[in-house]
């Protein structure tokens, strides 16, 4: 099975700061990495496809970029509303598997 | 729009089954292929298997023994039953739709499932 390793698992900082969460997979994935948003009590949102495509309607300070092994989620300018879990999966093989998650808070 | 709810019994016990229900609307479980996933305290969020459009399914090998998924295209329905439950699989279960070229792009709410006795 592919392992993702994210990290960090938490992060802290204030509205305005660019931020980056990573996801190393243990073999090559290509470019089958999405990326996931998780407030509190709701289903996952789907923030980035394919290693770097923005989902319709997701905000444009919302990146992606990566392919192969490691991949980096970036938040170019942070705001409020973005406090939540993120997480990675991989859909390159099957089993797919997810990285263990980065609770991001505000300062 | 499309949708997805899954609706299931709340609270089992071990070594019973468990059987969850994914209502979805908005399109045609022939179109697309449908998955679920589990999100436990223990081990975070796992894929669990899929069923494809066609109907053929494939699952995770950490549950194939006692999972299976399967569809009621008339009622728009998918179905989870899984054997054989352990506390350990308390958790979130959610389905999920892949879209025509992007995996697990629409997921459900979710159903809250407790094992215990």
């Amino acid at each position: 099975d592919i392992q993702m390793t994210q990290s960090p698992s938490f992060l802290s900082a204030s509205v305005g700061d660019r931020v980056t969460i990573n996801c190393k997979a243990s073999q090559n994935i290509n470019r089958y990495l999405n990326w996931y948003q998780q407030k509190l009590g709701e289903a996952p949102k789907l923030l980035i496809y394919n290693a770097n495509s923005l989902q319709t309607g997701i905000p444009s300070r919302f990146s992606g970029s990566g392919s192969g092994t490691d991949f980096t989620l970036t938040i170019s300018s942070l705001q409020p509303e973005d406090v939540a879990t993120y997480f990675c999966l991989q859909h390159n093989s099957w089993p797919f598997t997810f990285g263990s998650g980065t609770k991001l808070e505000i300062k | 729009q499309v949708q997805l709810k899954e609706t299931g019994p709340g609270l089992v016990q071990p070594t019973q089954t468990l059987s969850i229900t994914c209502t979805v609307s908005g399109f045609s479980l022939t179109s697309y292929y449908m998955q679920w996933v589990r999100q436990t305290p223990g081990k975070g969020l796992e894929w669990m298997g899929f069923i494809r459009s066609g109907g053929s399914t494939e699952y995770n090998s950490e549950f194939k023994s006692r999972l299976s998924i399967s569809r009621d295209t008339s009622k728009n329905q998918v179905f989870l039953k899984m054997n054989s439950l352990k506390t350990e699989d308390t958790g979130v279960y959610y389905c999920a739709r892949d879209s025509s070229y992007i995996r697990f792009a629409y997921w459900g709410q979710g159903t809250l499932v407790t094992v215990s006795s």
